[in-house]
């Protein structure tokens, strides 16, 4: 059964348009949500995070939004640009995260056309 | 560069082999994790270390055994290995404890293929 959900496995944008990622999570508990980005032979790296106490965290061209209500949360990415072309995970934690570890959604492919 | 790195890059191994997958971090952190990723599944969690104490377990078969000898180094041994176990494997680490808000910071992982 899983607790974070990507329904998207791929999502195509034009560069310099707006991409929107999307993420569900069924736990309650959830209070602590990430993005990761993954380039191929590479490890996830972190993108940006959020707290349950918050429903919009902005860090330049990233914009990750929270709707406790709907267990939603979004990435957005203004303006695409080629080198965003990756695999987004989605992640969240309980507990204020730390030394729990993470759960992971199952990635969307994001690709930026020219 | 990454402050977590992870040898081999890459393994072939049989499943009589013993081998060992190493990571190390340069972080600073005090909190060590083994993930797995396998074809089309989220990155599974399979063990926790915090303060050099595995705190999860989370399941996993035995023929995976984790070492974790100080806050900086962690290990994964593996002996008589599945082909279903090939899969990426990833170490991460982070700034744990409770109500710690401190995202993972992973190595580029072990593409581990049992034959």
């Amino acid at each position: 059964d899983q607790q974070v959900k990507q329904n998207s496995p791929s999502l195509s944008v034009q560069e310099g348009r707006i991409s929107i990622l999307n993420c569900d999570y069924t736990n309650s508990m959830f209070d602590y949500f990430l993005w990761y980005k993954k380039y191929p032979a590479e490890g996830p790296t972190f993108l940006i995070s959020i707290s349950s106490i918050k429903d919009k965290n902005e860090d330049g061209r990233f914009t990750v939004f929270l709707n406790k209500s709907a267990k939603h949360l979004s990435l957005h990415i203004v303006p695409s640009q080629p080198g965003d072309s990756a695999v987004y995970f989605c992640a969240a934690s309980e507990g204020g995260g730390g030394a729990d570890g993470l759960t992971f959604g199952k990635g969307t492919h994001l690709i930026i056309q020219p | 560069e990454t402050g977590v790195t992870q040898t081999p890059r890459h393994l072939v191994m049989g499943m009589t082999n013993k081998k060992s997958l190493k990571c190390e971090q340069h972080l600073g952190h005090n909190a060590m994790y083994w993930y797995k990723q396998s074809a089309k599944k989220p990155l599974e969690l399979m063990f926790v270390y915090s303060l050099e104490e595995r705190v999860e377990n989370n399941s996993v078969p035995s023929r995976f055994s984790p070492e974790c000898p100080n806050s900086s180094h962690l290990f994964l041994h593996l002996h008589t290995l599945q082909p279903e176990d090939s899969a990426l494997y990833l170490c991460a680490s982070s700034q744990g404890g409770q109500g710690v808000n401190s995202p993972l910071h992973f190595g580029n992982g072990t593409r581990l293929t049992v034959t």
